[in-house]
């Protein structure tokens, strides 16, 4: 079974509209971190966001927000209004403590592409 | 304050053929990842060191590549020879100390193409 599951491979939305990013993960430990990141065209990984395993508090930042739900292991991403230089692939990523050793890797999803179109 | 550099930006070679990738983390930072991204998937980590010591190297086919930090801060991994499938990017990160949670930073990839 996956850890990170993102099902939306591809979304295209208009210009302005909102859309949200579902990411659903596995974990049998209580304390982890799960990550948002964005890949634009040009390839490098950004980093959006950080979330912990105690701390539910949807977060906000311009138009982004996060939805964190650990009832249904879900960690959704929304923008809002969304802008034509919003179009690149998003990765959810989860940091669990290993059984073993000290490795502190992320699993990441298989990523939604979403296309705004003008 | 500079991020994660990573050269060359793109290589293509033909199959057993030899390749090597350069990564310069973020400066301070003790933990170095080199990941493996396929297309249309999420990277996968090959291998993480510890100032120059490797903490996982656990999903790095090994009769085939190798990576070393021999001083502690840049990087740098071989794949010889090369297959046809290990065309993809080559993704570089770092993180401050490597603990639990901490975010890492990714740099800008080699895309590998393999003829």
């Amino acid at each position: 079974a996956q850890k990170v599951t993102q099902a939306q491979t591809e979304i295209s939305v208009v210009e302005k509209e909102d859309v949200t990013l579902d990411c659903v993960y596995e974990t049998r430990d209580t304390t982890y971190y799960l990550f948002w990141y964005k890949q634009p065209p040009s390839g490098e990984l950004v980093f959006l966001i950080r979330r912990n395993s105690f701390d539910e508090q949807n977060e906000i930042s311009g138009r982004y927000s996060w939805n964190f739900q650990k009832s249904t292991s879900s960690f959704n991403f929304t923008i809002t209004a969304s802008q034509v230089v919003d179009s690149a692939v998003y990765f959810c990523a989860l940091s669990e403590a290993e059984a073993s050793g000290s490795a502190r890797q992320l699993t990441f999803g298989s990523g939604t592409q979403l296309t705004v179109l003008p | 304050e500079a991020g994660v550099a990573q050269s060359p930006r793109y290589k293509i070679i033909e199959k057993r053929q030899s390749v090597a990738f350069w990564c310069n983390p973020i400066s301070g930072h003790a933990t170095l990842y080199w990941y493996q991204q396929i297309l249309g998937q999420g990277p996968k980590l090959l291998i993480q060191f510890q100032n120059n010591g490797v903490v996982d190297d656990s999903q790095l086919p090994k009769d085939r590549f190798s990576a070393e930090r021999l001083k502690g801060v840049d990087s740098t991994l071989k794949i010889q020879p090369a297959k046809l499938e290990d065309s993809a990017v080559y993704l570089c990160a770092s993180s401050l100390e490597g603990g639990l949670g901490e975010t890492q930073y990714f740099g800008p990839g080699t895309r590998l193409l393999v003829l």
